[in-house]
């Protein structure tokens, strides 16, 4: 079965800072992968997803993550951290291939942006 | 286009009733998912429908089930509710089935189970 961990529930930055953002998948096959953000009282919003393509991917609002299979990572990064990006962000994967393609969310990490 | 829409937004029910939920997809998409999200478990798939047909289940009891309805429109139900089910409550719509294509998210139910 798919697993997904997420190193550090709240991680907390300084505005203009480097977010990171760890991800760790577990799955005998490397699976699709995304990273989702929910803002406080919303639902999810896709930032990014991997599917097999270039292996550093590039999102919205300036975030990019890059896949790792020899570390089975898909660490999500922004240079430089603004106040709006204050949020939980979770990461999911989904098989590949067959019919399932559920998604399974990693615990979330809640962003704190200080000014 | 509109995205994924969920009425209610929120929802106050009494243990051992019962509730259904209302989901309304992107135009265009035809599987719709659903999902659970608690401080406790995080996020946990319930179901996927596709062409008003379930296609996979998550491990949940028997308690919670859905459907879909020919326009893509899916409703879930959960009945003898306990005091566990209170959670946020979030629907998924994806143009297809089966590929890596996103999946977009409604704003979800908030049912309180008191």
């Amino acid at each position: 079965a798919q697993s997904v961990t997420q190193l550090g529930s709240h991680v907390s930055v300084s505005e203009g800072a480097l977010v990171l953002l760890r991800c760790n998948y577990s799955s005998s096959v490397p699976p699709y992968l995304f990273w989702y953000v929910q803002y406080p009282n919303q639902g999810l919003q896709l930032l990014l997803k991997y599917t097999s393509a270039a292996t550093l991917v590039k999102g919205i609002n300036g975030f990019e993550a890059e896949f790792k299979k020899s570390e089975t990572s898909f660490h999500l990064t922004k240079p430089s951290a603004h106040m709006s990006d204050a949020a939980e962000y979770f990461c999911a994967v989904s098989e590949r291939g067959g019919s399932n393609y559920k998604l399974t969310f990693g615990k979330g990490t809640l962003l704190t942006v200080n000014p | 286009k509109a995205g994924v829409t969920q009425t209610p937004r929120y929802l106050i029910k009494t243990r051992g009733q019962q509730v259904t939920l209302s989901c309304s997809p992107i135009s265009g998409h035809r599987s719709v998912s659903w999902y659970q999200q608690t401080p406790g478990q995080g996020l946990q798939f319930l179901f996927e429908y596709f062409s008003e047909t379930q296609r996979n289940k998550g491990n949940f009891p028997g308690r919670f089930s859905g459907r879909q309805f020919s326009n893509s429109r899916s409703e879930m139900n959960v009945s003898t509710l306990e005091l566990g089910d209170s959670a946020l409550y979030l629907c998924a719509s994806r143009y297809l089935a089966g590929g890596p294509s996103e999946q977009y998210f409604g704003p979800g139910t908030r049912l309180t189970v008191t």
